[in-house]
């Protein structure tokens, strides 16, 4: 089956500074690609997804990259803000969605 | 529209017991997936559910089940309760069947098993 990697687990940034997550995925079938924003004690919130089709889409300050060769998509975040600390999860999925462990971000005001 | 509803939030139950999630999708969504979220293993993918049928099952033991009913609404059920089934369980719905498109997920039912 999928397997699904994310990097960094911990992340913090410094208010105003950029934040990157990277997830690299096994199975080339794999064609959708969420990401999910979970605050704390929240549920997971889907922020911004891409399909195999597209290499770049970028919603505001959020952006994600996806490179089907490598097998690997990134999470930018630009200009972070307090309100950005949460976990984030990606996923792939083709048959069904298999998510990474999260990425706990931390933006220090 | 109403977001993905879960009921119970909160439950408590002694090993070796049953128990019964319930998850409401959005209005008009069809599919219905469950997730189990725990720390160490992250979201683990249990069974999908599609106009009353289930379409893919995650690698769980038998011991988890799940069914959907005319109208969408969903039920999980795990039997004979060990620790190791305290967790976060979420649903998520989905408009279509399949793993392409946009999910959104329940608050999730926290369950401690002691």
């Amino acid at each position: 089956g999928e397997n699904v990697e994310q990097h960094p687990s911990t992340l913090s940034v410094q208010e105003g500074d950029s934040a990157v997550i990277k997830c690299t995925y096994s199975d080339s079938a794999s064609n959708y690609f969420p990401w999910y924003k979970q605050e704390l004690g929240k549920r997971p919130q889907l922020i911004i997804d891409i399909r195999s089709n597209v290499g770049e889409k970028k919603d505001q300050r959020i952006a994600v990259t996806l490179n089907k060769t490598a097998k690997h998509f990134s999470l930018h975040i630009t200009e972070t803000q307090p309100e950005d600390s949460a976990v984030y999860f990606c996923a792939a999925s083709g048959n069904q969605f298999y998510f990474g462990t999260g990425t706990s971000l931390t933006v220090i005001p | 529209k109403a977001g993905v509803t879960q009921t119970p939030r909160y439950l408590i139950k002694t090993r070796g017991q049953q128990v019964t999630l319930s998850c409401s999708p959005i209005s008009g969504h069809r599919s219905v997936s469950w997730y189990q979220q725990t720390p160490g293993q992250g979201l683990q993918f249990l069974f999908e559910y599609f106009s009353e049928t289930q379409r893919n099952k995650g690698n769980f033991p038998g011991r988890f089940s799940g069914r959907q009913f005319s109208n969408s609404r969903s039920e999980m059920n795990v039997s004979t309760l060990e620790l190791g089934d305290s967790a976060l369980y979420l649903c998520a719905s989905s408009s279509l069947a399949g793993a392409s498109y946009e999910q959104y997920f329940g608050p999730g039912t926290r369950l401690t098993v002691t």
